[in-house]
């Protein structure tokens, strides 16, 4: 089966402008994780959706926000773009509690 | 407040060679322990650890939980160029939604020829 699907792959912003980033996860599994991921920092949690219902979210200001829609698929936006905001934006989906993650390509967010 | 500490940050090995891995956390209400394998962007998935003690093994790779000792080990044996990456190890918890890991910093490993 298809595994979890990221687009774009790269996209360059410039410094205020905003960004929205697609997932679209394992056919059947209703959570979709999100996480930021920088070489000083590592990965990091922003947020998790569930039956289009953010259930938890990181500690992100509030730039950052995400949704999910009826088809699992979700989205996550950035608004008002920073240059520390570059950084390798991944998305995993879960089908089962106790069950591995699985992630996407990832999309790589340059800020300038 | 939570932590999941991996060592060594990063190492160069030779074909061949044996390499151990280090992940130590500190969690409230833990549930489980999983390593992943990140060669270029998409982490792969290598091992999920509940119980302390059961040794999980793939091929040349083995991981172990010591849930006394908050740690878990992965090894890997007769190391290959292919083994070159970061590894990753997360803990998941109890009381958060399913769907959220808490990673450390990942173990950059090179193998040369």
């Amino acid at each position: 089966k298809a595994g979890v699907t990221q687009t774009p792959r790269y996209l360059i912003k410039t410094r205020g402008q905003q960004v929205t980033l697609s997932c679209s996860p394992i056919s059947g599994h209703r959570s979709v994780s999100w996480y930021q991921q920088t070489p000083g920092q590592g990965l990091q949690f922003l947020f998790e959706y569930f039956s289009e219902t953010q259930r938890n979210k990181g500690n992100f200001p509030g730039r950052f926000s995400g949704r999910q829609f009826s088809n699992s698929r979700s989205e996550m936006n950035v608004s008002t773009l920073e240059l520390g905001d570059s950084a390798l934006y991944l998305c995993a989906s879960k089908g089962q509690p106790n069950t591995e993650a699985f992630f996407g390509q990832g999309t790589r967010l340059t800020v300038v | 407040e939570d932590k999941v500490v991996q060592s060594p940050l990063s190492l160069v090995v030779h074909e061949g060679d044996t390499v151990t891995l280090n992940c130590s956390y500190e969690v409230t209400n833990f549930r489980s322990l999983l390593w992943y394998k990140q060669e270029k962007k998409a982490p792969t998935f290598l091992f999920m650890l509940t119980s302390s003690g059961i040794e999980k093994k793939s091929g040349r790779l083995s991981s172990i939980l010591d849930k006394k000792e908050l740690s878990s080990i992965l090894n890997i044996t007769a190391t290959q160029t292919g083994d070159s990456a970061i590894y990753l190890c997360a803990v998941d918890k109890t009381t958060d939604s399913w769907g959220k890991l808490q990673f450390g910093a990942g173990t950059q490993v090179v193998v040369t020829p």
